[in-house]
């Protein structure tokens, strides 16, 4: 069973549409993050979250909003998209902040047309 | 600074043989540093970590040595098999406890039969 779960697997969007990236964890871990693999750059932290609070925005955009609603869940909004905005979108999980083992989900494959 | 330089980009060995993979940080803040092996199409998995206080560990034919004066790290893989073919990631936890990691840019490791 997976442990981490990311929906949708794949997904295209329009330019200066809006989506919104998926992410549960049943690991029981308290700390949640996202990463962003591209080409560019290759895995690129973009938040954490601890207790469901943000701990952590090193994404220079206001359209990336990331989403708490429950303890083991952090969804990802994105707006206005543009084509690069094209990437992997991982979501890892940690029992906690510090010196612990992130897991990584299956990814969300984000295309922008 | 936060970056995390990794070195080499690409690394071609014999089955059998060893390979060596480097990494430099900036942050003497960091205090925990991680290993991933990424296959294609995969997410990054954790094969082994170390943490400030230690200068080496080792996981079977892993070993990962700390050199916190020099702001150094490195992962050794001996008896390297086909098997062990894969992009390998260093990482460095960032400032403030935040969870975040700093990735390097990958190495693509080739183990030739």
């Amino acid at each position: 069973d997976p442990k981490i779960i990311q929906k949708p697997k794949y997904l295209v969007a329009v330019t200066g549409s809006e989506k919104i990236l998926i992410c549960e964890q049943y690991l029981g871990h308290n700390a949640m993050y996202w990463y962003r693999q591209s080409a560019k750059k290759p895995l690129e932290f973009m938040f954490s979250y601890s207790y469901q609070k943000l701990m952590d925005n090193q994404t220079a955009s206001s359209r990336f909003q990331p989403q708490s609603s429950k303890k083991n869940h952090l969804d990802l909004q994105i707006t206005a998209l543009k084509p690069d905005d094209s990437a992997t979108y991982f979501c890892a999980s940690s029992q906690e902040r510090v010196y612990a083992e992130q897991f990584f989900g299956p990814g969300t494959r984000l295309t922008v047309l | 600074g936060e970056q995390v330089e990794q070195l080499p980009s690409i690394l071609r060995v014999q089955e059998g043989s060893s390979a060596s993979i480097n990494c430099s940080y900036e942050d003497s803040a960091s205090n925990y540093f991680p290993w991933y092996k990424q296959e294609p199409g995969e997410n990054p998995k954790l094969i082994i970590d170390i943490r400030s206080n230690m200068e080496r560990k080792q996981i079977q034919e892993l070993i990962v040595l700390l050199d916190k004066k020099a702001k150094r790290f490195s992962l050794h893989i001996t008896d390297t098999q086909p098997g062990d073919s894969a992009m390998y990631f260093c990482a460095a936890s960032g400032t403030g406890n935040t969870g975040k990691l700093i990735f390097g840019l990958g190495t693509t490791l080739q183990v030739q039969p």
